[in-house]
């Protein structure tokens, strides 16, 4: 079954220390990736996507990830962590088994960050 | 630039009503996307629609059905509501084509099922 596994539901880390949000998908192809962000109460904010090319993507707020296809993962990391950056993290892919414009988002990592 | 907007932002509904969502796309998108977030999950895709017409669907009932406009905006009305309906309902807007993956998300609107 296609599916999304982000496998780590809460991660709590210092502030100013290093963060990394793994994540890995099920599918033959290589799909297209997406990492969003979700503060309590918002919406969405799409942080950075890969969709070919090279395998290091820089997204917003400081936060790059990680595309590796021997091991299906697409981990977001961020050097230097903020008290600001506590939210849920979401990872998504799409372009799977044409399936037009559907995303599939994994269950989410729920970052605390300690000060 | 307006971004995605949604209405109403909160919405308390009981069991058997029905309910109708809107969403204005971020200007110059032209695809609309509709996603359910139940408490502690992450966003299921409900469908999409360009063109004024459904071009994908996800693993929801016929209860659930949408509507896009001439201007791209779009409704998502669910009827016969039940308990389990009670979630955060996302909009999305895209471009056609495979930029339709690069969606933007509106805030949401949160449906209570009493």
């Amino acid at each position: 079954a296609q599916s999304v596994t982000q496998p780590d539901i809460h991660i709590t880390v210092s502030e100013g220390a290093s963060l990394e949000l793994r994540c890995n998908y099920s599918y033959g192809a290589t799909p297209y990736l997406f990492w969003y962000v979700q503060s309590p109460g918002q919406g969405l904010q799409l942080l950075l996507k890969y969709f070919s090319g090279d395998t290091l993507v820089q997204g917003i707020k400081g936060f790059e990830a990680e595309f590796k296809r021997s091991q299906s993962s697409f981990n977001l990391r961020k050097p230097c962590v903020h008290w600001s950056d506590a939210a849920e993290y979401f990872c998504a892919v799409g372009g799977v088994y044409n399936q037009g414009g559907k995303l599939i988002f994994g269950q989410g990592t729920e970052l605390s960050v300690k000060p | 630039d307006a971004g995605v907007t949604q209405s109403p932002t909160h919405l308390i509904k009981t069991r058997g009503q029905q309910v109708t969502l809107r969403c204005s796309p971020k200007s110059g998108h032209d695809t609309v996307s509709w996603y359910q977030q139940a408490l502690g999950q992450g966003p299921q895709f409900i469908f999409q629609y360009y063109e004024e017409e459904e071009r994908q669907r996800g693993n929801f009932p016929d209860r659930f059905s949408g509507h896009q406009f001439p201007n791209y905006s779009s409704e998502l009305n669910v009827n016969a509501l039940l308990l389990g309906d009670s979630a955060l309902y996302l909009c999305a807007s895209s471009l056609v084509g495979t930029a339709s993956y690069e969606q933007y998300f509106g805030p949401g609107t949160r449906l209570t099922v009493t």
